[in-house]
């Protein structure tokens, strides 16, 4: 059983088209990160979020982390083929050990 | 910018066969990972490593081991490798932290077992 469990598993969306990729968990973390992986390479993050509640903006992209600390959203505005990628979260315990989403795969089509 | 290195992109090995997946960091970072990826499932980890010999087993350590005789250098050993381990390898590196440091990763290594 994941610990992370990511919604939608698959998307397919037209170019300018809004977006929501959720990530539950019953567990707390001390930090939840997102991170975007392209076919051929590892994974890159894109924000941590430590704090409940707490939202970061990049560019386009808002991620929120829940009061509990429990779950976390992306959400994509006006969504573009370079959003296309495989999406996911992870969440951080003390000293380092993370767990892994089963991961979000969005097709952006132009 | 942080580089880590995974020696091989694709590797074919028979089964039975010891196999090495190396991998190497060039930031100094304390912390080092292996994981494996395969569909619908995500990233599992296998073995980590916070400091130079130390190791602490993932989530999924059966049918592997690991070695750390150098900071950069963090290696993933299957000693006798089987079917079910053909999987997208990859390792990661980080700062040492309240797991809150973000992990950098290599471009994966597919292991295909025959």
């Amino acid at each position: 059983t994941q610990l992370l469990e990511q919604s939608p598993q698959f998307l397919s969306i037209q170019e300018g088209e809004n977006l929501t990729v959720y990530c539950n968990s019953s567990s707390v973390f001390s930090s939840l990160q997102w991170y975007r992986q392209e076919p051929g390479e590892g994974p890159v993050l894109l924000v941590t979020v430590v704090t409940g509640g707490e939202v970061k903006k990049l560019k386009r992209l808002t991620f929120q982390f829940g009061d509990a600390r429990k779950d976390s959203s992306l959400h994509i505005t006006a969504a573009q083929p370079g959003d296309t990628g495989l999406y996911l979260c992870a969440g951080g315990e003390n000293f380092n050990k993370f767990y892994f989403g089963s991961g979000t795969k969005l097709n952006v089509k132009p | 910018d942080v580089k880590v290195t995974q020696s091989s992109r694709y590797l074919v090995k028979r089964t039975g066969e010891k196999v090495f997946l190396e991998c190497v960091q060039d930031m100094d970072h304390e912390n080092m990972f292996w994981y494996r990826q395969d569909p619908g499932l995500g990233l599992r980890l296998i073995y980590f490593s916070y400091d130079v010999k130390m190791k602490e087993k993932g989530d999924i350590p059966e049918g592997y081991s690991v070695s750390r005789e150098k900071k950069e250098r963090f290696s993933l050993i299957l000693e006798s490798a089987s079917t079910n381990q053909t999987s997208m390898y990859l390792c990661a590196s980080s700062l040492l932290g309240q797991g809150n440091q973000p992990q950098h990763f290599g471009d994966g290594t597919r292991l295909s077992i025959l």
